[in-house]
């Protein structure tokens, strides 16, 4: 069965910290994503990956960065941890560029 | 750019009434497309997709969809749903031409009433 691995359910952390969200998969997947859910506003895309070491920019990358050192983990960095960045985090993986994307469980974050 | 939109925010049916979701896509050729369901305090999961070929897709859970290019609708239906459907419900589409990203509408939160 597959499995995309989110380490935190909920994570409460300063202002001004730096924040690491940490995702596993388990099915050899190239792809990998990095989203935030919040409401009224669906999932908006902030990185992604198509292989180790590689990264592109989604739709809201202002204030994170990722990285890929691993196939199978890609983690979401937080430099400097804000309040607007309170929000629920998920993370997803597919096999290739047009398949379904499989979820971790999400990682709600509460900045104050 | 492709984009995704579901019209309803919110929408209340009774148990055991008959449901549909609507979901509109913009993009010139087809696009994958694919629905997700997300129950509270969860992630998401894989209802059904389409790529090609038949355009009445079943899923799991007893959902289906049905993509009408004329239209460039991908609705989701059941025929009567269950008080475990309640949640929130997600549309999404991806070009099948190359790098494009997996791309959501903004959802639709369904509650069922007894």
């Amino acid at each position: 069965d597959v499995k995309v691995t989110q380490s935190s359910r909920y994570l409460v952390k300063r202002t001004g910290e730096k924040v690491f969200l940490e995702c596993v998969q388990d099915m050899d997947h190239e792809n990998m994503f990095w989203y935030r859910q919040d409401p009224g506003l669906g999932l908006r895309l902030i990185y992604f990956s198509y292989d180790v070491k590689m990264k592109e920019k989604g739709d809201i990358p202002e204030g994170y960065s990722v990285s890929r050192e691993k196939k199978e983990r890609f983690s979401l960095i937080l430099e400097s941890a804000s309040t607007n960045q309170t929000s629920m985090y998920l993370c997803a993986s597919s096999r290739d560029t047009n398949t379904e994307a499989f979820f971790g469980q999400g990682t709600r974050l509460t900045v104050v | 750019a492709q984009s995704v939109t579901q019209p309803d925010i919110h929408i209340t049916v009774s148990e055991g009434a008959s449901l549909e979701l609507r979901c509109n896509y913009s993009y010139g050729a087809t696009p994958y497309l694919f629905w997700y369901v997300q129950s509270p305090g969860q992630g998401l999961q894989l209802l059904l997709k389409y790529f090609s070929g038949d355009t009445l897709v079943q899923g799991i859970k007893g959902f289906e969809a049905e993509f009408k290019r004329s239209q460039s609708s991908f609705n989701l239906r059941k025929p009567s749903v269950h008080w475990s459907d309640a949640a929130e419900y997600f549309c999404a589409s991806i070009s099948n031409f190359g790098n494009e990203k997996l791309t959501f509408g903004t959802g639709t939160r369904l509650t069922i009433i007894p």
